[in-house]
Formats: structure tokens, sequence, C-alpha cells
């Protein structure tokens, strides 16, 4: 099992529709990262929180809106998607100043 | 060039053989390297660590890093099935006395079959 909890494991949702994606960490890291993976690709950065506040967003989209309500909770708002966002979306989380990272097992979302 | 380069496979091997997996990186400041196993349908999960340079080892597995020559390695001893997996390389700077986070680069990752 791992640390780092991901729900739900699978989504499906049409374009029209507005879904969320949640994380939650009880390690204490106050560091935490949204990633998409596609198919045989590394993951790919998407928003990084440090200390419950936005610290890095890697240009993406409106469509992904990101929150944390707190320093163990983490969702990612998902609005007007297109079929190309379908991927595998990974949660990590990390200590203070190292890029030692704990990633939960992900949300498989498709896009119909 | 990328950042990290890591050779994608596949790789096959037979049950017990010794697997050398290995990624090479251009950016002198990474000091932290990491080894992650990620099976079909899961998320990456950490298998070991190694600050800057050195060896570390822990079970069948031994992470080594050799700064000057911008070379990591993974080697797994005695090879299982279930060792069949993508395994990435990530890395990071040292963030002590900047930013509170730690970006990850990672390598492609290499897919590796074990056969019994």
């Amino acid at each position: 099992d791992t640390e780092v909890t991901q729900t739900p494991k699978h989504l499906v949702m049409g374009m029209t529709n507005k879904k969320s994606l949640k994380c939650e960490q009880h390690m204490g890291h106050r560091a935490m990262y949204w990633y998409k993976q596609k198919a045989k690709k590394p993951p790919e950065l998407m928003f990084v929180y440090s200390y419950e506040k936005l610290s890095i967003n890697e240009s993406v989209p409106s469509r992904f809106s990101p929150e944390c309500p707190n320093s163990s909770l983490l969702n990612l708002h998902l609005h007007a998607l297109q079929p190309e966002d379908s991927a595998l979306y990974l949660c990590a989380s990390s200590r203070e100043r190292t890029g030692i990272q704990h990633f939960g097992d992900g949300t498989r979302l498709s896009i119909l | 060039q990328k950042e990290v380069e890591q050779d994608p496979g596949p790789l096959s091997v037979p049950e017990g053989a010794i697997v050398s997996l290995n990624c090479t990186y251009s950016n002198s400041a990474f000091q932290y390297f990491m080894w992650y196993r990620q099976y079909s349908r899961k998320g990456p999960e950490l298998l070991m660590y190694t600050y800057s340079s050195g060896n570390k080892e822990d079970g069948r597995f031994t992470a080594q890093v050799d700064k000057s020559s911008k070379y990591i390695s993974l080697f797994i001893r005695d090879s299982q099935p279930s060792d069949s997996a993508t395994y990435l390389c990530a890395m990071s700077p040292n963030y002590a006395g900047g930013t509170s986070y730690g970006k990850l680069t990672f390598g492609q990752g290499t897919i590796l079959t074990v056969h019994p």
C-alpha cells in the first residue's frame, strides 16, 4: 500500500462534465505535486504546492484547476476536458527541500 | 539533448540473471538520485535513493552514482518475474536553503521483463 492515497482509481467523463480528483498524504510532507502520465512515458509535472501555496504551474490549461485545502489534501478540479487529456493522473508528496517524492497509484482518466 | 538519458529497452532476461539499468545526465547540480519501479496500472514506487556519490544496497538491489562520469546505475541480483516492471531514474538538485519543494527530472524509463 502506498502512503499517498488517490481517489477515484478510475474515472470516465464526458467533455462537458465537471469532476474532481483527490489526493491525501499523512507523512507530514509540505510539498505536493500533480503529474500527468501517458502510456510508455515518464510522469510530466503539472503543479507544485509548497506549504499549501501554488509554487509551480507548468503552463497547464485552465480546464485543470488545482486546490490545496490543507497540508494533507490536494484536489484537481476538471472541467471541459478534451480526449487528449485521457491519461493517468498522479499525485506525489515530498519533504522540504528534497526531490525524494512518494507517489500515489493515480487516477486513470478517460474522456469520451 | 535531454537532461537525463535512459535506454527504454525493452530488456528481457531469464530468472536469476543480474540486471543492470543505467542513466546518464548532463546537469552537474543534480544531487539526489532516485530509482522508481512502476508496475502496469500503478504509480511509481520509490525503490532507492542516493544523495551525492557512492553506492547503496538494499537486499537484491544496488544503486551506484558516479558523479565524475554523470552516470547512475541500478543492479538487480537474482532477478525474479515479480521484478518485471518499468524502471524510472529521476534526479533533483539539493534545494537546501532554496525552495521548499523538489522538482524531479525523469529518464524515459526502461521496460524490464524477467521470464521464468
